[in-house]
């Protein structure tokens, strides 16, 4: 398994609080991204890292930022929760010179009331 | 805009009965198409990697192949532990995203 993990695993928060989500691998791997998976919609991207400070947005950016300090450490943050980001978010990460495959971590159940 | 779709969206299996799941895709400049097994409450599970068309790949039971418009993911013989959601996924040429379908849900009966 690619060394990917993510905190907290579940999440219950009120809305209108800030959350922060964390993504840690020990692969050394250049990309890094967060996704959130719906029923219906699929995985989609949220945002995604191609470096230390180096960011960009996904399809489903509105309501989220993300910061990477560290190659190994990608957060995501969640300003003023709302009922609609209620989801299941993954981190993935890639290598992204040559083999383009990305690894999944293993989820974060978060649920706004 | 890159567009997957994935049929069927369910497909329930007696054991040792093959079939295909399929993935069809639009997309300017493909780099990869991706197969990935999901479990519940699990992450995505990379399977292969398919880059241009004519490409097939195997691993146990799985086969999968690749043409200019869409993906098979043949199983062969399936077994109970093959039951998961299947994802597949496109990469075009000009950025580092994959684009998702929503997914087929395979479930092999004993």
């Amino acid at each position: 398994d690619a060394g990917i993990t993510q905190s907290p695993r579940h999440k219950v928060t009120e809305t209108g609080t800030p959350v922060t989500l964390r993504c840690h691998q020990t692969e050394n791997h250049r990309y890094m991204y967060w996704y959130r998976q719906d029923p219906g919609h699929g995985l989609r991207l949220i945002h995604y890292s191609y470096g230390v400070k180096d960011t960009d947005k996904g399809e489903v950016s509105d309501g989220y930022s993300v910061s990477r300090s560290k190659t190994e450490d990608f957060l995501l943050t969640l300003e003023s929760a709302t009922s609609s980001q209620t989801s299941v978010y993954f981190c993935a990460i890639s290598s992204g010179t040559g083999y383009y495959e990305q690894y999944f971590g293993p989820g974060t159940r978060l649920t706004v009331t | 805009e890159d567009q997957v779709t994935q049929s069927p969206e369910a497909l329930r299996l007696q054991e040792g009965e093959s079939s295909s799941l399929n993935c069809s895709y639009t997309v300017s400049g493909l780099r990869g198409l991706f197969w990935y097994r999901q479990d519940p409450g699990k992450g995505p599970e990379f399977l292969f990697t398919l880059y241009s068309a004519g490409e097939e790949k195997e691993k146990e039971r799985l086969k999968a192949t690749l043409t200019k418009k869409e993906s098979f993911l043949h199983i062969t013989a399936p077994k109970p532990e093959d039951t998961a959601t299947y994802l597949c996924a496109v990469q075009a040429s000009r950025n580092e995203k994959l684009t998702f379908g929503t997914g087929t849900r395979l479930t092999i009966i004993p």
